[in-house]
């Protein structure tokens, strides 16, 4: 398996549910990021990791908890979501931050749509 | 504030037809600028990046320009053919200490067979 990979794809919870989002990157990349991509608006940075260190945090409520247990993975843990919420979560990774999405490329999951009820 | 625009918003051509379309950007504080091809219920992936004002980039069908005097960057596609159906987002980096990735809202372009 090669590439970034995002499960699930399709998720929909109520506003007092509790769920996780999981990312998977098997290219060897030091760099990961949580993107949001809300209908009719640019995509949202709202978390990097770094060698599994969080180095941004754009000012995200605390609803969305990201965790980075290696560099090969990334969750982001949803609890009391408010529709609002509902949107594609895009994960990527990048060989490294400065070699990343600054100077270089991203690679992109296929996403988890999340719809909140 | 930093803003990126796409124009036109969508875009539909026949197979064959040559199209382009821009991203805008501001010109001053530039330092890179991005373009990734974005198929339904795929992944976005990276075209170019480019940091040289004039610079061209070229892949199979698809080239890019930019212009940072003017803050612009022109994506052609020579022949269009149905695979290149997608959306096509451009994102701008600015120079500087707090360096931003700023991302357009996308050129979603259908090409009919």
């Amino acid at each position: 398996e090669t590439g970034v990979t995002q499960t699930p794809r399709h998720l929909v919870m109520g506003m007092t549910n509790k769920k996780s989002l999981k990312c998977e990157q098997h290219l060897g990349h030091n760099a990961m990021y949580w993107y949001k991509q809300s209908a009719k608006k640019p995509l949202e940075l709202m978390f990097v990791y770094s060698l599994e260190e969080r180095v941004e945090n754009n000012s995200v409520p605390s609803r969305f908890s990201p965790e980075c247990p290696n560099s090969s993975h990334l969750f982001l843990h949803l609890h009391t979501l408010q529709p609002e919420d509902s949107a594609l979560y895009l994960c990527a990774s990048s060989h490294s931050l400065a070699g990343g999405p600054l100077s270089g490329e991203l690679f992109f999951g296929e996403g988890s749509r999340l719809t909140v009820l | 504030i930093l803003n990126v625009e796409q124009s036109p918003q969508s875009l539909h051509v026949q197979e064959g037809d040559s199209t382009n379309f821009t991203c805008s950007f501001p010109s001053s504080n530039f330092y890179a600028l991005h373009w990734y091809r974005w198929e339904t219920a795929k992944s976005p992936e990276a075209l170019f990046v480019m940091t040289l004002n004039g610079d061209e980039k070229k892949k199979g069908r698809i080239s890019a320009t930019l212009n940072t005097k003017e803050g612009y960057s022109y994506l052609y596609i020579k022949g269009s053919q149905p695979e290149d159906s997608a959306t096509y987002l451009c994102a701008f980096t600015n120079a500087g200490n707090n360096r931003k990735l700023i991302w357009g809202l996308g050129t979603s372009l259908a090409v009919n067979p």
